[in-house]
């Protein structure tokens, strides 16, 4: 059964690096079949997609974002990560990383999610 | 980017009401059109993908429909457990993946 949890810290500084790790079980992240990626959920924002990476290593950024974020993946662990750097408070949210089919483009399986704060 | 708009953002209903969600686009998306169920908590379950299809293991009283700008999720009668926030998400454009604002479903 496919499992998908992030971790890392809830409170980041104003300016300092958000760095998030999703722990993939039941799935491997070198499958060709799937992309891994990252939603992030906000009261202000709702749902926005982050990002993903392919098994390949190739990245795929939300444009308002590219500047600031980076996913990478660490197949000996089958974990990837997330990187956004030079945060302020906008970017406070419930941070999630999902399965994405490659071919159907869903994310079909998510994280529970996990709140970062920022504070202003 | 493409806009996704639902409506109405919530709504009020009965267990047995039959239920309709409805969401537009803000340009020609096709049937790449994915909709999601989030309860408090949670991470949003897939439901229905490619507009009309059938997530495996949802039951079969959640359907969709639309193509092109609008679409719509209805759940033939509803059950105590359908009471939660649904999202539709395009996935048409492969650079910028949007949803829409949700809709809160609540218990009359």
């Amino acid at each position: 059964q496919l499992q998908l949890q992030e971790s890392g810290p809830g409170l980041v500084k104003p300016s300092e690096t958000l760095s998030l790790t999703c722990s993939v079980s039941g799935a491997s992240l070198t499958s060709t079949s799937y992309y891994w990626g990252w939603i992030r959920q906000s009261p202000e924002k709702g749902l926005e997609w982050i990002g993903n990476i392919y098994s390949s290593g190739i990245t795929y950024y939300n444009p308002s974002l590219k500047s600031r974020v980076t996913i990478s993946v660490d197949t000996s662990k089958n974990q990837f990560s997330l990187r956004l750097s030079s945060v302020t408070a906008a970017d406070t949210a419930v941070y999630y990383c999902a399965r994405q089919d490659h071919s159907s483009r869903i994310f079909d399986h998510w994280g529970q999610g996990t709140l970062v704060t920022v504070p202003s | 980017d493409i806009q996704m708009t639902q409506s109405p953002s919530s709504l009020s209903a009965s267990v047995g009401d039959r239920v309709t969600i409805t969401c537009r686009a803000s340009q020609n998306i096709g049937s790449y059109l994915n909709w999601y169920q989030q309860k408090p908590g949670k991470g949003p379950k897939l439901l229905i993908y490619a507009a009309s299809s059938l997530q495996s293991g949802v039951p079969s009283r959640f359907s969709g429909s639309g193509s092109g700008t609008d679409f719509t999720l209805t759940i033939s009668s509803l059950q105590p457990e359908d009471f939660a926030t649904y999202y539709c998400q395009q996935s048409y454009s492969t650079l910028m993946y949007t949803f829409g604002q949700g809709t809160k479903l609540e218990i009359k």
